[in-house]
């Protein structure tokens, strides 16, 4: 089983900074990870797969980008409604498996 | 606009079985694999199981192998998760997700149901 560790588990922000969200693999997965964005109460949604192609209807404010073991998800300048929990998911085995999340919350 | 509703939900006895329905619309059905996905309350997201589009290829986690099938009816839109030997540790909501492709594996999910919730007391 690959296991995904995101860092950090909580990124306290303010609205217009810039966000940088980690996400490790155990294996090389090389570029078979999607990001996904929880609200409370919603299901996921997804940003990001292939590692860097945004998904439809995605702003370009957010962006992903490494391959192998480490990846970022870049939110670039923060809007009110960003402010939710992230998860990276590998997709490079048939075992599917999550990051344990990283909770972007309002400074 | 790609619709996913779940259903079967509920509380269930330790040992019980349950079988949850997703239906699916606004997209060919069987043109994609589906899986299920869970989360614990105040947990993370744990992948279940998936399938292919044909049906014909499935896979599991491990926490799963053995007590819960999943299985689809392209004639009815649905996927099915049929759960067995059910245990406290399977509390969670049950997602819905359809996936990028028809074949397996490697599949990410691009849409999702709003999820279901089973409880099985410990």
């Amino acid at each position: 089983e690959i296991v995904l560790t995101q860092s950090p588990g909580t990124l306290s922000l303010s609205p217009g900074e810039r966000a940088t969200l980690s996400c490790r693999t155990s294996h090389s997965i090389t570029a078979y990870l999607a990001w996904y964005q929880q609200k409370p109460g919603q299901p996921p949604r997804l940003l990001v797969y292939g590692a860097s192609t945004r998904a439809t209807g995605i702003p370009d404010r957010f962006s992903g980008s490494g391959s192998g073991t480490d990846f970022t998800l870049t939110i670039s300048r923060l809007e009110p409604e960003d402010f939710a929990v992230y998860y990276c998911q590998q997709y490079g085995t048939s075992l599917l498996t999550f990051g344990p999340g990283t909770k972007l919350e309002i400074k | 606009e790609v619709q996913l509703l779940e259903s079967g939900g509920g509380l269930v006895q330790p040992g019980g079985s349950l079988r949850l329905s997703c239906s699916a619309s606004g997209f060919t059905f069987g043109n994609y694999a589906m899986a299920w996905v869970r989360q614990a309350p105040g947990k993370g997201l744990e992948w279940v199981s998936d399938i292919s589009g044909s049906g014909l290829e499935t896979y599991y986690a491990d926490s799963v192998k053995g007590r819960f099938t999943i299985s689809r009816d392209t004639s009815k839109n649905t996927l099915y998760l049929q759960m067995n030997s059910l245990r406290g540790e399977d509390t969670a909501v049950y997602y819905c997700a359809k996936g990028q492709q028809w074949l397996l594996p490697r599949l990410y999910f691009d849409s999702w149901g709003q999820g279901i919730l089973v409880t099985v007391p410990s």
